[in-house]
């Protein structure tokens, strides 16, 4: 069946780091990738999705390419801030799979200042 | 204001009461799920509803229920909860499949089952 594979964490970074979190995926079809933020007692919030291959989702300075040669999705930044500690899924949905959503373990960023 | 309400957000409670977490969505959303959270696993999903009286299993439906007979409306039933329930449960809305599009979460229900 389909499932996602994220590297684990938690990872520590220093404020203005370049931050990557890795994210693989199987599926059987063509499916939809997502990636969500969770902040301290609060539910997910979509941070970005990317719908086809070679797609680029972006959204509040992070990124991420639908690479479909690799079936990749890794999680880019720049530059991170105190404000991004949180936790981070990589998902996918796919039609073929009937409309289930698959999430990552998810991975638990730091930043300190 | 837009938003999914889940209720209770904590609860404990004992082995076999039953009990009844609700979820309701103010966005006219046709999706609704239920997912639990546990740490290393990520979100799994338990049920899902396509819309109106149409609901599907998800990954870990195994001891709960749900019911769909109002489109705003997904309650999630533990009939005899158990202590491998002790989650954090999340249920989440979408205005249409999740395969394109957005998916809402509550803020959270975590249960204890003692």
């Amino acid at each position: 069946g389909d499932s996602v594979t994220q590297m684990e964490g938690p990872v520590t970074l220093s404020e203005e780091a370049f931050l990557t979190i890795n994210c693989t995926y199987t599926a059987t079809g063509y499916p939809s990738l997502f990636w969500y933020v969770q902040y301290p007692g609060e539910g997910l919030q979509l941070l970005l999705k990317a719908t086809k291959a070679d797609d680029k989702g972006s959204n509040k300075g992070f990124e991420a390419t639908y690479r479909k040669e690799t079936t990749s999705f890794h999680l880019e930044k720049g530059s991170v801030q105190v404000s991004d500690s949180a936790v981070y899924f990589c998902a996918l949905s796919d039609r073929a799979g009937g409309f289930k959503t698959i999430f990552g373990a998810g991975t638990r960023l730091f930043v300190k200042a | 204001e837009a938003q999914v309400t889940q209720n209770p957000r904590y609860l404990i409670t004992v082995t076999g009461k039953k009990l009844t977490v609700t979820c309701s969505q103010n966005m006219n959303h046709e999706y609704m799920s239920w997912y639990r959270q546990d740490p290393g696993l990520g979100l799994r999903q338990i049920y899902y509803s396509m819309n109106v009286e149409v609901t599907d299993k998800g990954d870990v439906p195994e001891g709960y229920k749900v019911s769909r007979k109002e489109k705003r409306n997904f309650p999630l039933i533990l009939e005899s909860p158990s202590p491998n329930q002790t989650s954090l449960y999340f249920c989440a809305s979408s205005p249409g499949t999740p395969g394109v599009n957005e998916q809402f979460f509550g803020p959270g229900t975590r249960l204890t089952v003692l």
